[in-house]
C-alpha cells in the first residue's frame, strides 16, 4: 500500500524558534498533499493543500506568514512553523493523494508532535 | 460552509454492532470517506461511497443516502482493537481535492 512517512515524530523546542517538519511519500508521486493540524481529542483541521511546484493554499484563518509551506517534489512536502510559540503547540499530521493510486483516498503520514516551551 | 456532524462518544461491547452516524451540510457532494484514527496515531481509510447504498468491506460497511445528507459506518463483530475513534470526511464543496472532516466519533468497545 502507498506509504507516507513524517519526520521528526516529535520535536520539543523553545518559544521563538523555527521548526520544519518534513512529509514523504515514500512509494508513489503525490500531486497534492495536505497539511492538518489536530487538537487532543478534536477532529482534524485543514490547514493548507500544497500543490508541487506552486503555492500552498491556505484555509481561513491560517497564517501563510507562520507556516510556510514547500513543495519542492513529487515525494516531499515541508511545513515549517516560524516563530513557534507555545498555542503552536499541536498534532501535525500531513497527507497525500497519489497521481495513480485510488484518487479518493489520502494517505496519511504518521503525524508530528510539537511541543513549544 | 461545509459540516459534517457526528456523535461525540459511542460505547458497545465486545461482538456487538455498532452503528456511527454522519450528518453533513454542503452545497456540492463527492463522497464520503470513512477514517479509523487510534490514539496518538495517523488516520487510516477505512472506506468510500460515492453513489446511493452500502459498501461493504468485512466487519466494516459504510452507507450514504445523498437525498437524506446522512451516511453511516457499520461495525460487526466488534473487537477491543476496534477502540478508536471514527471520522467521516467530505471533499470540499469547491475543490474536490480537499477533504474536511467531521467532528469525530470515539469508539469504546468494552469486553
Amino acid at each position: 500500500g502507498a506509504v507516507v512517512s513524517q519526520h521528526p515524530s516529535r520535536v520539543i523546542c523553545k518559544s521563538g524558534t523555527s521548526v520544519k517538519i518534513e512529509c514523504r511519500s515514500l512509494d508513489f508521486q503525490a500531486t497534492t498533499m495536505f497539511w492538518y493540524r489536530q487538537f487532543p481529542k478534536k477532529s482534524l483541521m485543514l490547514m493548507a493543500t500544497s500543490n508541487e511546484g506552486s503555492k500552498a493554499t491556505y484555509e481561513q484563518g491560517v497564517e501563510k506568514d507562520k507556516f510556510l509551506i514547500n513543495h519542492a517534489s513529487l515525494t516531499l512536502s515541508t511545513l515549517t512553523v516560524t516563530s513557534a510559540h507555545p498555542e503552536d503547540s499541536s498534532f501535525y499530521i500531513c497527507s497525500a493523494r497519489s497521481r495513480d493510486l485510488n484518487a479518493e483516498t489520502q494517505y496519511f503520514g504518521p503525524g508530528t508532535r510539537l511541543l513549544v516551551l | 460552509g461545509q459540516s459534517l456532524e457526528q456523535p461525540s462518544e459511542v460505547t458497545a461491547v465486545e461482538g456487538a454492532i455498532v452503528q456511527i452516524n454522519c450528518t453533513y451540510q454542503t452545497s456540492g457532494f463527492y463522497g464520503l470517506s470513512w477514517y479509523q484514527q487510534h490514539d496518538g496515531g495517523a488516520p487510516t481509510f477505512l472506506s468510500y461511497n460515492a453513489l446511493d447504498g452500502l459498501e461493504e468491506t468485512g466487519r466494516f460497511s459504510s452507507f450514504l443516502s445523498r437525498s437524506d445528507s446522512y451516511g453511516y459506518l457499520l461495525l460487526q463483530e466488534l473487537q477491543m482493537k476496534d477502540s478508536a475513534s471514527y471520522f467521516c470526511a467530505a471533499p470540499s464543496e469547491d475543490n474536490f481535492n480537499k477533504f474536511y472532516f467531521g467532528s469525530g466519533t470515539k469508539l469504546n468497545v468494552k469486553p
